[in-house]
Order: C-alpha cells, then sequence, then structure tokens
C-alpha cells in the first residue's frame, strides 16, 4: 500500500542553524500539509501546498518558515533559524483530492530537537 | 477562537467494551476528520466525515450537524486499541485555516 515517507526521523540541531524537512507524498496526490505537535500538546496545522503554491498557512508558519516541491516527489519543509521553541513533531500528509474534505494520509514524522 | 472539544481526555476499559469518544465544536464546518495517534507518534486517518455516519470494521463514526457534535464508537474493544483518538475539524465560511485539532482522548484498553 502506497505511503507517506519523511526524512530523517530524528533531527538535532543548535539554535539559529537551518534545517530541511523531507517528505515524500504518495505519487498520485495532488495536495500536501506540514503539521507540528509540540510534545505533549495538541496538533497544529502549518501550511497546505498545491499547484506549487502555498494555498493556506497558519499564524505559526511566519517567514522562519518555507516550503518547496523541488522535483516531482520531494515536499521539503525548511526552518531557516531554528528556535528552541521549534523542538516538535513534523507531520507531513499528503491527499488525491480537494484540500481538507478528503482523506489525509500522514507520515512517520521528523522529530526535531533544537539545543 | 473557534475551539473543538473532545471528551473524555482519558479513558480506561476493559476489552470487550463498547467506547465511545466524543467532539463538539464552536461553529460551522464542512468536514470532521477522526483520527488515531499510536504510542510511538504515528497518525492514522480513520474518518473523514461531512454528515451522517461511516463504518469501518469495529469502528463507527456519527455527527450530528445541528448538534454539532460528532462520536466515535468501537465495539468489542481490544488492547491493540489503545492510542490517542484526535478529532480535527475544517471550518466553514472560507478560511484559511487548515484543520483544527481537539486535544486528543487517550485510550487504554486492558486484557
Amino acid at each position: 500500500e502506497p505511503e507517506v515517507t519523511q526524512t530523517p526521523s530524528h533531527q538535532v540541531t543548535q539554535m539559529g542553524q537551518e534545517v530541511i524537512l523531507r517528505c515524500v507524498p504518495i505519487s498520485n496526490h495532488l495536495y500536501f500539509y506540514w503539521y507540528r505537535q509540540i510534545l505533549g500538546q495538541k496538533v497544529e496545522f502549518l501550511v497546505s501546498f498545491y499547484n506549487n503554491e502555498i494555498s493556506e498557512k497558519s499564524e505559526i508558519f511566519d517567514d522562519q518558515f518555507s516550503v518547496e516541491r523541488p522535483d516531482g516527489s520531494n515536499f521539503t519543509l525548511k526552518i531557516r533559524s531554528t528556535k528552541l521553541e521549534d523542538s516538535a513533531m513534523y507531520f507531513c500528509a499528503s491527499s488525491r483530492d480537494y484540500s481538507f474534505t478528503d482523506t489525509q494520509y500522514f507520515g512517520p514524522g521528523t522529530r526535531l530537537t533544537v539545543l | 477562537k473557534n475551539e473543538v472539544e473532545q471528551s473524555p481526555q482519558n479513558l480506561t476499559a476493559q476489552e470487550g467494551e463498547f467506547i465511545t469518544i466524543n467532539c463538539s465544536y464552536s461553529v460551522g464546518i464542512s468536514a470532521l476528520h477522526w483520527l488515531q495517534q499510536h504510542p510511538g507518534g504515528g497518525i492514522v486517518s480513520l474518518f473523514m466525515l461531512s454528515s451522517g455516519k461511516k463504518k469501518h470494521g469495529r469502528l463507527i463514526a456519527t455527527i450530528n450537524i445541528q448538534e454539532k457534535h460528532s462520536s466515535l464508537h468501537i465495539t468489542a474493544s481490544h488492547p491493540r486499541d489503545s492510542a490517542v483518538y484526535i478529532c480535527a475539524v475544517r471550518w466553514s465560511g472560507g478560511g484559511a485555516d487548515g484543520l483544527t485539532f481537539g486535544k486528543g482522548t487517550h485510550l487504554i484498553i486492558q486484557p
């Protein structure tokens, strides 16, 4: 069964460094998403992406975040200058049809630890 | 701010029991998702609902749009059902807010 994959599974970085989290969505899916979950807290929406551009973003998704689909398969989340409060689990998801009213398939997550 | 409330926060039950987890929300929605988060952190989508009822195996999800309420039921519960169950909604009205998630219900099924 097709699945969403994410790399790395765990990333440790120093505060102020740039990190890139990678995701490979399911191949025939058109909509892509990033979510984050700070330890012990609820999942939060960051951004959705369709047709090579951001379609929605939350207040959390400020100028230090960016997303890109550099080729036909990868979908990346970049954090330019990491802060301690960026430590969280980051989940990528994809869906085939219309954003948010279709089933989303989640990747296993990348645990980001900022020291 | 629009909110999603889940109850109970924690639920411990014996194997075989019928489980109900509730989700209520503050304003109109266009879709409601039920998700399962495993102890290791992975998230699996269980249902997406905009009206009525859906069933998959031992899981049943219902939604009452007028009452702004949804329930997730598990019949003949099993220890492997132990997980966090999360409700998430898409607000109607044209906002660009993605999905709003509840805090989750932590379910433990004891053998």
